[in-house]
Protein backbone atom coordinates (compact mmCIF):
# COMPACT_ATOMS: atom_id res chain seq x y z
CA UNK A 1 0.00 0.00 0.00
CA UNK A 2 1.04 3.35 -0.56
CA UNK A 3 2.35 5.66 2.34
CA UNK A 4 0.72 9.13 2.38
CA UNK A 5 2.13 12.24 4.47
CA UNK A 6 0.22 15.54 4.91
CA UNK A 7 1.53 19.08 5.96
CA UNK A 8 0.13 20.71 8.23
CA UNK A 9 -1.26 18.13 10.40
CA UNK A 10 -3.31 20.53 11.89
CA UNK A 11 -3.64 24.84 12.34
CA UNK A 12 -5.54 27.14 13.55
CA UNK A 13 -6.15 29.99 10.92
CA UNK A 14 -8.73 33.31 10.88
CA UNK A 15 -11.10 33.85 9.27
CA UNK A 16 -10.50 35.20 5.70
CA UNK A 17 -7.18 33.71 5.66
CA UNK A 18 -6.17 30.64 3.25
CA UNK A 19 -4.36 27.77 3.97
CA UNK A 20 -2.69 25.55 1.96
CA UNK A 21 -2.59 21.30 2.21
CA UNK A 22 0.57 19.49 0.74
CA UNK A 23 -0.45 15.70 0.28
CA UNK A 24 3.19 13.72 -0.60
CA UNK A 25 2.83 9.76 -1.89
CA UNK A 26 5.98 7.37 -1.64
CA UNK A 27 5.10 6.11 -5.04
CA UNK A 28 3.48 7.25 -8.16
CA UNK A 29 -0.09 7.15 -8.43
CA UNK A 30 -2.76 8.31 -11.14
CA UNK A 31 -5.74 9.46 -9.32
CA UNK A 32 -5.76 11.64 -6.03
CA UNK A 33 -8.83 12.34 -4.56
CA UNK A 34 -9.80 14.85 -1.48
CA UNK A 35 -12.25 14.63 1.26
CA UNK A 36 -13.39 17.23 3.68
CA UNK A 37 -14.94 15.66 7.13
CA UNK A 38 -16.27 17.93 9.49
CA UNK A 39 -16.65 17.21 13.21
CA UNK A 40 -18.90 14.53 13.97
CA UNK A 41 -19.55 13.84 9.64
CA UNK A 42 -18.75 11.23 6.66
CA UNK A 43 -16.31 12.07 4.63
CA UNK A 44 -17.12 14.09 1.42
CA UNK A 45 -15.43 14.33 -1.62
CA UNK A 46 -14.30 17.46 -2.78
CA UNK A 47 -12.49 16.78 -6.16
CA UNK A 48 -10.35 14.06 -7.72
CA UNK A 49 -7.01 15.40 -8.97
CA UNK A 50 -5.73 13.57 -12.52
CA UNK A 51 -1.57 14.40 -12.91
CA UNK A 52 -1.26 16.98 -15.57
CA UNK A 53 -6.03 18.04 -16.13
CA UNK A 54 -7.60 20.02 -14.06
CA UNK A 55 -8.80 18.73 -10.64
CA UNK A 56 -12.88 17.56 -11.11
CA UNK A 57 -14.79 18.87 -8.54
CA UNK A 58 -18.22 17.29 -6.78
CA UNK A 59 -21.20 19.57 -6.18
CA UNK A 60 -21.17 22.15 -3.99
CA UNK A 61 -16.70 22.52 -4.33
CA UNK A 62 -15.58 25.16 -6.57
CA UNK A 63 -12.56 25.61 -7.89
CA UNK A 64 -12.26 29.42 -6.54
CA UNK A 65 -12.88 28.38 -2.76
CA UNK A 66 -10.39 25.00 -2.91
CA UNK A 67 -8.25 24.91 -5.80
CA UNK A 68 -6.07 21.86 -6.26
CA UNK A 69 -2.56 21.55 -7.83
CA UNK A 70 -1.18 18.36 -8.84
CA UNK A 71 1.66 18.97 -10.60
CA UNK A 72 3.14 15.39 -10.77
CA UNK A 73 2.24 11.83 -9.91
CA UNK A 74 3.11 11.94 -6.04
CA UNK A 75 2.05 15.36 -4.87
CA UNK A 76 -0.62 17.70 -4.97
CA UNK A 77 -2.29 20.68 -2.96
CA UNK A 78 -5.12 21.80 -1.66
CA UNK A 79 -5.86 25.54 -0.82
CA UNK A 80 -8.78 26.12 1.65
CA UNK A 81 -9.48 29.66 0.17
CA UNK A 82 -11.04 32.70 2.33
CA UNK A 83 -11.91 30.54 4.94
CA UNK A 84 -14.58 30.77 7.70
CA UNK A 85 -15.36 28.56 10.58
CA UNK A 86 -17.51 26.36 8.82
CA UNK A 87 -14.42 24.85 6.90
CA UNK A 88 -13.58 23.75 10.01
CA UNK A 89 -13.11 19.99 9.61
CA UNK A 90 -10.12 17.28 8.48
CA UNK A 91 -9.14 17.79 5.21
CA UNK A 92 -7.89 14.12 4.00
CA UNK A 93 -5.89 12.95 1.02
CA UNK A 94 -6.37 9.55 -0.47
CA UNK A 95 -4.62 7.61 -3.25
CA UNK A 96 -6.07 5.05 -5.56
CA UNK A 97 -4.32 1.65 -5.90
CA UNK A 98 -2.77 0.76 -9.31
CA UNK A 99 -5.84 -2.15 -9.67
CA UNK A 100 -8.45 0.92 -9.06
CA UNK A 101 -9.92 -1.02 -6.24
CA UNK A 102 -8.80 0.29 -2.86
CA UNK A 103 -7.94 3.74 -1.97
CA UNK A 104 -5.03 4.79 1.02
CA UNK A 105 -5.86 7.76 3.30
CA UNK A 106 -3.16 10.00 4.51
CA UNK A 107 -3.43 11.02 8.39
CA UNK A 108 -5.23 14.19 7.60
CA UNK A 109 -5.25 17.73 8.19
CA UNK A 110 -7.23 19.19 10.81
CA UNK A 111 -8.21 22.62 10.07
CA UNK A 112 -9.76 25.10 13.21
CA UNK A 113 -10.96 28.68 11.82
CA UNK A 114 -11.75 31.44 14.52
CA UNK B 1 -30.53 8.28 -1.70
CA UNK B 2 -27.86 7.25 0.37
CA UNK B 3 -25.51 4.56 -1.02
CA UNK B 4 -24.60 2.76 2.26
CA UNK B 5 -26.29 3.01 5.34
CA UNK B 6 -24.98 2.78 8.71
CA UNK B 7 -27.97 2.51 10.88
CA UNK B 8 -26.21 2.06 14.28
CA UNK B 9 -24.45 5.80 15.10
CA UNK B 10 -23.10 4.89 18.43
CA UNK B 11 -21.89 1.42 19.74
CA UNK B 12 -21.30 0.77 23.48
CA UNK B 13 -19.32 -2.68 24.57
CA UNK B 14 -17.94 -4.13 27.33
CA UNK B 15 -14.67 -5.30 26.68
CA UNK B 16 -14.16 -8.77 25.75
CA UNK B 17 -17.81 -8.95 24.07
CA UNK B 18 -18.59 -9.52 20.38
CA UNK B 19 -20.20 -6.51 18.40
CA UNK B 20 -21.43 -6.67 14.82
CA UNK B 21 -21.75 -3.34 12.64
CA UNK B 22 -24.10 -3.37 10.90
CA UNK B 23 -23.40 -2.12 6.90
CA UNK B 24 -26.54 -1.69 4.26
CA UNK B 25 -25.37 -0.83 0.12
CA UNK B 26 -27.53 0.19 -2.58
CA UNK B 27 -26.41 -0.54 -6.07
CA UNK B 28 -27.46 -1.18 -9.48
CA UNK B 29 -23.88 -1.94 -10.96
CA UNK B 30 -23.13 -5.96 -11.12
CA UNK B 31 -19.21 -5.19 -10.79
CA UNK B 32 -19.06 -2.92 -7.16
CA UNK B 33 -16.27 -3.18 -4.19
CA UNK B 34 -17.35 -2.89 0.02
CA UNK B 35 -14.52 -1.61 2.36
CA UNK B 36 -14.55 -1.03 5.87
CA UNK B 37 -12.05 1.63 7.24
CA UNK B 38 -11.40 2.29 10.88
CA UNK B 39 -10.51 5.79 12.39
CA UNK B 40 -9.26 6.23 15.71
CA UNK B 41 -9.50 9.30 17.28
CA UNK B 42 -5.77 10.66 15.83
CA UNK B 43 -8.35 10.84 12.90
CA UNK B 44 -6.13 8.41 10.37
CA UNK B 45 -7.99 6.37 8.23
CA UNK B 46 -7.04 2.73 8.19
CA UNK B 47 -8.19 0.39 5.57
CA UNK B 48 -9.46 -3.07 6.45
CA UNK B 49 -11.04 -4.85 4.20
CA UNK B 50 -12.35 -4.76 0.41
CA UNK B 51 -14.78 -6.93 -1.04
CA UNK B 52 -15.32 -7.57 -4.58
CA UNK B 53 -19.18 -8.23 -5.84
CA UNK B 54 -18.29 -11.56 -7.15
CA UNK B 55 -16.82 -12.73 -3.99
CA UNK B 56 -19.70 -13.46 -1.10
CA UNK B 57 -17.54 -15.56 1.20
CA UNK B 58 -16.70 -14.62 4.76
CA UNK B 59 -13.37 -13.89 5.40
CA UNK B 60 -11.93 -13.68 9.04
CA UNK B 61 -9.02 -11.99 10.11
CA UNK B 62 -7.91 -12.45 13.73
CA UNK B 63 -10.80 -11.05 16.54
CA UNK B 64 -12.41 -9.61 12.86
CA UNK B 65 -14.77 -11.17 10.22
CA UNK B 66 -16.69 -9.83 7.59
CA UNK B 67 -20.25 -11.05 6.48
CA UNK B 68 -21.24 -10.30 2.67
CA UNK B 69 -24.78 -11.30 1.97
CA UNK B 70 -25.87 -9.90 -1.55
CA UNK B 71 -29.24 -10.86 -0.81
CA UNK B 72 -29.93 -8.29 1.83
CA UNK B 73 -26.94 -5.68 -0.04
CA UNK B 74 -25.72 -6.09 3.55
CA UNK B 75 -21.93 -6.47 4.54
CA UNK B 76 -21.72 -6.38 8.53
CA UNK B 77 -18.70 -6.62 10.45
CA UNK B 78 -17.89 -8.15 13.78
CA UNK B 79 -15.49 -7.57 16.05
CA UNK B 80 -14.87 -10.94 18.41
CA UNK B 81 -13.51 -10.41 21.67
CA UNK B 82 -13.21 -6.72 21.91
CA UNK B 83 -10.64 -4.58 22.99
CA UNK B 84 -10.46 -1.40 24.02
CA UNK B 85 -8.03 -0.47 21.34
CA UNK B 86 -10.99 -1.01 19.17
CA UNK B 87 -12.45 2.44 20.29
CA UNK B 88 -12.69 4.16 16.90
CA UNK B 89 -15.50 4.89 14.39
CA UNK B 90 -16.21 2.38 11.19
CA UNK B 91 -17.02 3.30 8.15
CA UNK B 92 -18.27 1.00 5.51
CA UNK B 93 -18.27 2.17 1.40
CA UNK B 94 -19.12 1.49 -1.76
CA UNK B 95 -17.14 1.84 -4.89
CA UNK B 96 -18.58 1.00 -7.81
CA UNK B 97 -17.49 0.13 -11.51
CA UNK B 98 -19.82 2.70 -13.64
CA UNK B 99 -19.20 5.44 -11.53
CA UNK B 100 -15.49 4.86 -12.03
CA UNK B 101 -14.89 3.62 -8.69
CA UNK B 102 -16.09 6.65 -6.76
CA UNK B 103 -16.42 5.83 -2.76
CA UNK B 104 -19.38 6.86 -1.35
CA UNK B 105 -18.95 6.28 2.36
CA UNK B 106 -21.81 5.38 5.21
CA UNK B 107 -21.95 7.99 7.98
CA UNK B 108 -19.79 5.96 10.76
CA UNK B 109 -20.17 3.94 13.66
CA UNK B 110 -19.12 4.93 16.50
CA UNK B 111 -17.73 2.02 18.85
CA UNK B 112 -16.50 2.44 22.25
CA UNK B 113 -15.04 -0.56 24.22
CA UNK B 114 -15.06 0.11 27.92
CA UNK B 115 -12.61 -1.43 30.14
Amino acid sequence: SAVISQKPSRDICQRGTSLTIQCQVDSQVTMMFWYRQQPGQSLTLIATANQGSEATYESGFVIDKFPISRPNLTFSTLTVSNMSPEDSSIYLCSVEDWGGYEQYFGPGTRLTVT
Amino acid sequence: AQKVTQAQTEISVVEKEDVTLDCVYETRDTTYYLFWYKQPPSGELVFLIRRNSFDEQNEISGRYSWNFQKSTSSFNFTITASQVVDSAVYFCALSERNTGNQFYFGTGTSLTVIP
